[in-house]
């Protein structure tokens, strides 16, 4: 089994609609990401949080909102989607030590109508 | 503010040739440089880090890259190409803010012809 897993992993969805990204964890880490790829773009950071209680904004947080319902669950809600929102989504954990790496799960395609 | 600059979006060579892609930095503090392979429809998979251990790093696949504080670069080589090699690749600066955040390039996509 994955150690970052997102689910669904594939999602087509009209314009207004309520859409959540859910992403858990078995890697023990504090920390979680969730970035958004878009091609040409590269990978852009929506939201982040150090723990349950820390959820802070990225660069591109308009549209979206998260909830840490626990270390090892955050996810990912577009309250009112639209078609512009239409990308990858991935979620990603980190141990916060400064020379470490982020460990990404598979992605989730969204596709807004 | 830091920044990572990838030259080139597509990047074709022959199999069996060799592998150059271009990465460049901006940092006001010493950087920590990741190099990371998206095969399709699969997540983002560490090649190799540089933290400043060594200025050349060796990372899975046969993959190296070699960091160059004077020429703000770490581009990332392989010297034979193989089919499985084909992917998007991505360079990334880790932030001093915003959670430790990677902040990645453009991405370059690498075709790999027989």
């Amino acid at each position: 089994d994955a150690d970052v897993t997102q689910t669904p992993r594939n999602r087509i969805t009209k314009t207004g609609k309520r859409i959540m990204l859910e992403c858990s964890q078995t890697k023990g880490h504090d920390r979680m990401y969730w970035y958004r790829q878009d091609p040409g773009l590269g990978l852009r950071l929506i939201y982040y949080s150090f723990d349950v209680k820390d959820i802070n904004k990225g660069e591109i947080s308009d549209g979206y909102s998260v909830s840490r319902q626990a270390q090892a669950k955050f996810s990912l809600s577009l309250e009112s989607a639209i078609p512009n929102q239409t990308a990858l989504y991935f979620c990603a954990t980190s141990t916060g030590v400064s020379n470490g790496e982020l460990f990404f799960g598979e992605g989730s395609r969204l596709t807004v109508l | 503010a830091q920044s990572v600059t990838q030259l080139g979006s597509h990047v074709s060579v022959s199999e069996g040739a060799l592998v150059l892609l271009r990465c460049n930095y901006s940092s006001s503090v010493p950087p920590y440089l990741f190099w990371y392979v998206q095969y399709p429809n699969q997540g983002l998979q560490l090649l190799l880090k540089y933290t400043s251990a060594a200025t050349l790093v060796k990372g899975i696949n046969g993959f190296e890259a070699e960091f160059k504080k004077s020429e703000t670069s770490f581009h990332l080589t392989k010297p034979s190409a193989h089919m499985s090699d084909a992917a998007e690749y991505f360079c990334a600066v880790r932030s001093y803010n915003q959670g430790g955040k990677l902040i990645f390039g453009q991405g370059t996509e690498l075709s790999v012809k027989p």
